[in-house]
């Protein structure tokens, strides 16, 4: 089975950075996504990360270190637009099926 | 990248009714996937929609209520049945990408039951 968990909701400033952690439980683990959902729209995706360290997009990074079971998402120079719920989701290699945390919704303020 | 129609887009259902939501895509896909957000959740797994083949359903979810079609590799359908308002919810077809497996979605179907 899968066990995922991550902060429910935070909150941070326009400009500011901030760090959203997903630890995760999987067996058979094969990458793990970040996927950004505005409310109201579909998800989008993020980044994907299927090997240990920081995969680099602009504002965005995420990291991932498969001894831990621990990823995290860096969100730089944060922007208003960029409240929105953002979901850890690792695959499993058995199945290849995404299944997704509870997501962490921020909330950026001016 | 996919892209991927869903409909309806929305709609309010009577308890007890049953409602199919179709899902196109542009290109041939392998794996295929409906999933539901009920209000403030994340996205719950449903099943795997297998081409030619039954569905693949996680824990919690049946045949009966669910019923899942895909009669070829563009093309899925999702029928929620007897529908009770704890069904009112977004249901979402998603697809995988062919190199990395990263999920695309569809824009989603809001459905109230009343």
């Amino acid at each position: 089975g899968q066990n995922i968990d991550q902060p429910t909701e935070m909150t941070a400033t326009e400009g500011a950075i901030v760090q959203i952690n997903c630890t995760y439980q999987t067996s058979g683990f094969n990458g793990l996504f970040w996927y950004q959902q505005h409310a109201g729209e579909a998800p989008t995706f993020l980044s994907y990360n299927v090997l240990d360290g920081l995969e680099e997009k602009g504002r965005f990074s995420s990291f991932l270190s498969r001894s831990k079971g621990y990823s995290y998402l860096l969100l730089k120079e944060l922007q208003m637009k960029d409240s929105a719920s953002y979901l850890c989701a690792p695959r499993s290699y058995n199945t290849d099926k995404l299944i997704f945390g509870t997501g962490t919704r921020l909330q950026v303020f001016p | 990248s996919a892209v991927i129609s869903q409909k309806p887009s929305r709609d309010i259902c009577q308890r007890g009714t049953s409602l199919t939501i179709q899902c196109q895509v542009d290109s041939q896909v392998t794996m295929m996937f409906w999933y539901r957000q009920q209000p403030g959740q994340s996205l719950t797994l449903i099943a795997t929609a297998n081409q030619g083949s039954e569905a693949t359903y996680e824990s919690g979810f049946v045949i009966d209520k669910f019923p899942i079609s895909r009669p070829n590799l563009t093309f899925s359908t999702l029928t929620v049945s007897n529908m009770s308002p704890e069904d009112s919810s977004i249901y979402l077809c998603s697809v995988q990408g062919v190199y990395t497996g990263e999920l695309f979605f569809g824009e989603g179907s809001r459905l109230t039951v009343l």
